[in-house]
């Protein structure tokens, strides 16, 4: 069985500052992993996935996150917070199964302040 | 090149009523999935469609009943409104059904309030 936890609801960041969304995993098979980023009022999109290739991914946006299999982690960084990235941040993992779903976390609120 | 489209974007129900929630996608993927969204739980699968010609049940399938008409369309009907249907609905659509190449892609969405 897999599932996520996002550890924040909410973030809060003032522009320019990092940011790090923290997601721990479980999955009983090898599981892909991905982040999801919902803007007010839009539907979601993909920002990045990691399905067992490098575990340093690098998504859109100058978003990145690096799987970590000895801590079940799947952390999301960005070196720089702009306005723009104020949004809904969904931590989302699945398992190479045929036939599983994508399983998603609750969510974190990034707040970025000027 | 439309991406997924839903329709309609708002509705308003009274409680009993009826309707369906129309999907489509014209990137010629094989699996379809509705999610329902509710404040501070995330995305909740409600049923999917694997390929063509065969459903499945999500995680909170009760209430609702789908049909894939094609590879394009997947619909989602409610066949007797509830307030606890109050949500929103994304339609998804993803290449196939099967971990690394299961990247979704959704679409705007449905906002639907029952009276």
């Amino acid at each position: 069985a897999q599932s996520v936890t996002q550890l924040d609801s909410h973030v809060s960041v003032s522009e320019g500052t990092p940011v790090l969304l923290r997601c721990n995993y479980s999955s009983s098979y090898s599981p892909s992993l991905f982040w999801y980023v919902q803007h007010p009022n839009k539907g979601l999109q993909l920002l990045l996935k990691y399905t067992s290739a490098a575990t340093l991914v690098k998504g859109i946006n100058g978003f990145e996150a690096e799987f970590k299999k000895s801590e079940t982690s799947f952390h999301l960084t960005k070196p720089s917070a702009h306005m723009s990235d104020a949004a809904e941040y969904f931590c989302v993992v699945t398992s190479n199964q045929a036939g599983t779903a994508l399983i998603f976390g609750k969510g974190t609120t990034l707040s970025v302040s000027s | 090149n439309a991406g997924v489209t839903q329709t309609p974007k708002f509705q308003v129900l009274k409680t009993g009523q009826s309707m369906t929630l129309q999907c489509a996608q014209d990137m010629n993927h094989n699996s379809m999935y509705w999610y329902r969204q509710d404040p501070g739980m995330g995305l909740r699968l409600i049923y999917y469609s694997a390929s063509e010609g065969t459903t499945d049940k999500g995680e909170v399938p009760n209430g609702y009943n789908v049909s894939r008409l094609n590879k394009r369309e997947f619909s989602l009907r409610l066949e007797s409104a509830a307030p606890s249907q109050t949500s929103v609905y994304f339609c998804a659509s993803s290449e196939f059904n099967s971990g690394s190449q299961e990247t979704q892609y959704f679409g705007p969405g449905t906002r639907l309030l029952v009276l």
